[in-house]
């Protein structure tokens, strides 16, 4: 099974700056089979990314997905309020077993 | 719209069984496969089990195998998740969500439904 890590655990940060999250995989995750994912407290997640740089229909440009092999990011170029969740990572290189990382909140400084 | 709306949770004492189901709407249902995927109480994201669109292909987490049956029923737009042998620690809201591929191993999961608590306990 694929472990993800994702660092930091949280990220204060204020509205129109920068974020960067990190998601690491335990081996090389194949084809850059990644997902990035927001979830809002009370809400189901909503998918952001796929193939590790695809953005989804309806998101945002300010959103951005890279990396591959082992290492993967997720930037979020300016952030607006509505960015202030927390932040999934998913592996479906090493399908059926896919895993999600252990999550990043943003949150307001 | 699409849109994905499950029920069936509920409280249920160790060891007892629960039925869950997901009302898909707004799309093309035989064509895709469907995932559960649950998170216990401030915890994150664990995948269940899958479902190709006509059946034909069927994954489980280790954690759920043998406890667990997915189904699918494209006349009716459903998706189901029959879960016996219950324990504490499949207590979660279970979330169903779409896989937008055609490929019939689980990929990324688009859109997702609002979920259903199940809490096991006694």
């Amino acid at each position: 099974e694929i472990v993800l890590t994702q660092s930091p655990g949280t990220l204060s940060l204020s509205p129109g700056e920068r974020a960067t999250l990190s998601c690491r995989a335990s081996q090389s995750v194949s084809s850059s089979y990644l997902a990035w994912y927001q979830q809002k407290p009370g809400q189901a997640p909503r998918l952001l990314i796929y193939g590790a740089s695809s953005r989804a229909t309806g998101i945002p440009d300010r959103f951005s997905g890279s990396g591959s092999g082992t290492d993967f990011t997720l930037t979020i170029s300016r952030l607006e309020p509505e960015d202030f969740a927390v932040y999934y990572c998913q592996q479906y290189g090493s399908s059926p077993g896919l895993t999600f990382g252990g999550g990043t909140k943003v949150e307001i400084k | 719209e699409v849109q994905l709306v499950e029920s069936g949770g509920g409280l249920v004492k160790p060891g007892g069984s629960l039925r869950l189901s997901c009302a898909a709407s707004g799309f093309t249902f035989s064509s895709y496969s469907m995932n559960w995927v649950r998170q216990a109480p401030g915890k994150g994201l664990e995948w269940v089990s899958s479902i190709s669109s006509s059946s034909s292909y069927i994954y489980y987490a280790d954690s759920v195998k043998g406890r667990f049956t997915i189904s699918r029923d494209n006349a009716k737009n459903s998706l189901y998740l029959q879960m016996n042998s219950l324990r504490a620690e499949d207590t979660a809201v279970y979330y169903c969500a779409r896989d937008p591929t055609t490929v019939v191993t689980p990929n990324w999961f688009d859109p997702w439904g609002q979920g259903t608590l199940v809490t096991v306990s006694s």
